[in-house]
């Protein structure tokens, strides 16, 4: 199994307050990937990284920031959190970009709860 | 625009076969990918099609028509463990390689 890890796993926060998740590989792998998912909702893309200090934007990156200083790491910052942010956040890891016959790897997730 | 379909759920018989369907409409395909992911865990990679034809590993097989933009994994002899959501994701090529993702279709096996 690729080495994801991702903290914390589960997180209950108030709106308003900024909220920081983390993801860490030990693949060494170039691309990594924040995703969100929802029920009834594909999985959807907040932010990816395709190297150190190089990110991009995902469909639905607004209220989302993401740094990415080292490879192993991949930070998701929730500046101020929303209800409609209380969701279950997945990292994933790939060494191409993920489309692109290259399997993602996903760590277990974080379940975030906005009250 | 772009879009994928899947069955929101499905029911099969321990022991029977299966197949969930996937069709999707996209510009730079660059191939499908299926995974399965259990109640509470990530997903897991099962399968990756990018020619037609069918790809057998296993219990599992996948099967991809590039012209009419469909998919279907084949899942034989099932067993309980198998109940959990398919994803099916499309990769693009003129969205760097991003994935689209159908919201999944979740198969309940009785026994």
């Amino acid at each position: 199994d690729a080495g994801i890890t991702q903290s914390p796993r589960h997180k209950v926060t108030e709106t308003g307050t900024p909220v920081t998740l983390r993801c860490h590989q030990t693949e060494n792998h170039r691309y990594m990937y924040w995703y969100r998912q929802d029920p009834g909702h594909g999985l959807r893309l907040i932010h990816y990284s395709y190297g150190v200090k190089d990110t991009d934007k995902g469909e639905v990156s607004d209220g989302y920031s993401v740094s990415r200083s080292k490879t192993e790491d991949f930070l998701l910052t929730l500046e101020s959190a929303t209800s409609s942010q209380t969701s279950v956040y997945f990292c994933a890891i790939a060494n191409q970009p993920g489309g692109n016959n290259s399997p993602l790897h996903f760590g277990n997730g974080t379940r975030l709860t906005v009250t | 625009g772009q879009n994928i379909d899947q069955p929101t759920e499905m029911t099969a018989t321990e022991g029977a076969i299966v197949q969930i369907n996937c069709t999707y409409q996209t510009s730079g395909f660059n191939g499908l990918f299926w995974y399965q992911q259990h109640a509470g865990e990530a997903p897991t990679f099962l399968s990756y099609n990018v020619l037609d034809g069918l790809e057998e590993k296993g219990r599992f097989s996948s099967f991809l028509s590039r012209s009419k933009g469909y998919s279907y994994l084949l899942l034989k002899e099932l067993q309980m463990k198998d109940s959990a959501s398919y994803l099916c994701a499309v990769g693009r090529r003129d969205s760097n390689y991003q994935l689209i993702w159908g919201a999944g279709t979740k198969l309940i096996i009785k026994p």
